[in-house]
C-alpha cells in the first residue's frame, strides 16, 4: 500500500467550475505536503506546498491540510482547459534520513471540459 | 541556463550496455534526487545524495549507481542495462535549508531493448 493515496481519476469538470483534488497520507510525522502538475510528456512542476493546518491560496488555487484526518486537498478555481493535467501530492518527513526526501502519490488524472 | 538540465533527452539503448544520464543544477541547491517514473506505478526514487560527496539509496536502487562530485552535477549510471529499466527517468533538486520542495529537470526517456 503506498504510504500517499490519490484516486487515479479521471476527474472531469466542466470549465469554470471548481475542481478538487484529494489525498492522504498514512505517516503522522509527515511534516510538508506538496502538489505537483504534470502535463503528459512532460516533468512534474511545483504548484503549492503546504506545512500548517488550514487553506493556503495561491491565485486560483488552494491548498488545505488537515493533519488530524492525514489529508491534503488542492482546489482549483475557475477551472480552465489548460488545467488539464496529472496533480501529484507528495509528502516529506516520512521516516526517512534522507533530509528532503518525499514520498509521491500515484496522481490524479484532471480533464477540464470546454 | 536556469534550473536542471538533463542530457540525453531520449535514448535507444541495448541491453548489456552501460549508460550515464547526465544531471546539472545551476540553482546551488545541495541536495539531488533521482527518480524513475513507469505508467501505474508513479514516481520512484532511486538515489539521492543531501549534499557533495554524499549519496544514498532510494526505494529502487538496484542496477543504479550514483556520484556526487560536485554541487552541481549528479549523474546516474545503469552498468548493465536490462529492459526493465526501460523507464521515463527525472532528475530533481532542492535546498535542505527551505521547505523541501524540489524542482524538476525535462526528463530522459529510456528505452533498453
Amino acid at each position: 500500500q503506498k504510504e500517499v493515496e490519490q484516486n487515479s481519476g479521471p476527474l472531469s469538470v466542466p470549465e469554470g467550475a471548481i475542481a478538487s483534488l484529494n489525498c492522504t497520507y498514512s505517516d503522522r510525522g509527515s511534516q510538508s505536503f506538496f502538489w505537483y502538475r504534470q502535463y503528459s510528456g512532460k516533468s512534474p512542476e511545483l504548484i503549492m506546498f503546504i506545512y500548517s493546518n488550514g487553506d493556503k491560496e495561491d491565485g486560483r488555487f488552494t491548498a488545505q491540510l488537515n493533519k488530524a484526518s492525514q489529508y491534503v486537498s488542492l482546489l482549483i478555481r475557475d477551472s480552465q482547459p489548460s488545467d488539464s493535467a496529472t496533480y501529484l501530492c507528495a509528502a516529506r518527513g516520512m521516516n526517512n534520513n534522507a533530509g528532503n526526501m518525499l514520498t509521491f502519490g500515484g496522481g490524479t488524472r484532471l480533464m477540464v471540459k470546454p | 541556463i536556469a534550473g536542471i538540465t538533463q542530457a540525453p533527452t531520449s535514448q535507444i539503448l541495448a541491453a548489456g550496455r552501460r549508460m550515464t544520464l547526465r544531471c546539472t543544477q545551476d540553482m546551488r541547491h545541495n541536495a539531488m534526487y533521482w527518480y524513475r517514473q513507469d505508467l501505474g506505478l508513479g514516481l520512484r526514487l532511486i538515489h539521492y545524495s543531501n549534499t557533495a560527496g554524499t549519496t544514498g539509496k532510494g526505494e529502487v536502487p538496484d542496477g543504479y549507481s550514483v556520484s556526487r562530485a560536485n554541487t552541481d552535477d549528479f549523474p546516474l549510471t545503469l552498468a548493465s542495462a536490462v529492459p526493465s529499466q526501460t523507464s521515463v527517468y527525472f532528475c530533481a533538486s532542492s535546498d535542505t535549508g527551505t521547505g523541501g520542495e524540489q524542482y524538476f529537470g525535462p526528463g530522459t526517456r529510456l528505452t533498453v531493448t
